[in-house]
């Protein structure tokens, strides 16, 4: 079975731009979670969604958005780009919105703001 | 609010070494934990977890014990491999949605 799949795999961007990342959960995963790695830090959480439901937010400006499409797939999308959003992006699904069950991460989006 | 504190890296060992990665964490209340690695190139895997004081998990010959008592959960291995070489980060989460990282620890196995 395929593995959480990310797309694109970099991508550059300026600032004030807006930019969408596109996650396909493993098949049978209800849940999508997004994260932000920046450089040399652990991952920081963005949002879960659960059955096309926002189940969870973290502390991020509302510059960062995001849904869940009816076959479970998600985007994340960042208006209004800062230098500062330059960061590995990613998704992990996971069967259920508990953390009872195993999360499952993507390899990640990487964006470069200039 | 929660938070977790890895040892600084990078660390550099030999093959075959004792290896101890420290992990210290600050909750409110009873968290789950976890250790996650990062190898060159692909996403965080699950490499162990623990739900409740005194559990040990373990995974591929490491280990890690949920102590309450001193709020860690190091991670051990009696023997390391060259294909150990990665990025290692513990985590906790408190039944909530979110998982809260530490900020990872590089691991260099030299041959």
């Amino acid at each position: 079975d395929a593995g959480v799949t990310q797309s694109p795999t970099h991508l550059i961007k300026t600032r004030g731009q807006h930019v969408t990342l596109r996650c396909s959960p493993i098949s049978g995963h209800k849940s999508v979670s997004w994260y932000q790695q920046v450089l040399g830090q652990g991952p920081q959480f963005i949002f879960q969604y659960y059955e096309k439901e926002e189940r969870g937010r973290g502390n991020f400006p509302d510059r960062f958005s995001a849904r869940q499409f009816p076959n479970y797939s998600s985007e994340l999308n960042v208006n209004a780009l800062l230098l500062g959003d330059s960061a590995l992006y990613l998704c992990a699904s996971s069967p259920g919105s508990s953390l009872s069950y195993e999360q499952y991460f993507g390899p990640g989006t990487r964006l470069t703001v200039t | 609010g929660d938070s977790v504190t890895q040892m600084e890296g990078p660390v550099t060992l030999s093959e075959e070494a004792f290896l101890t990665i420290n992990c210290t964490y600050t909750a409110t209340g009873y968290p789950s934990l976890f250790w996650y690695v990062q190898y060159p190139g692909e996403g965080l895997q699950l490499l162990l977890k623990a739900t409740k004081a005194d559990d040990k998990g373990s995974n591929k010959g490491f280990e890690a014990t949920y102590r309450k008592e001193t709020t860690s959960f190091h991670l051990e291995k009696g023997s390391v491999q060259v294909s150990d070489s990665a990025v290692y980060f513990c985590a906790l989460s408190e039944g909530a949605q979110k998982l809260v990282f530490g900020q990872g620890t590089r691991l260099t196995i030299n041959p």
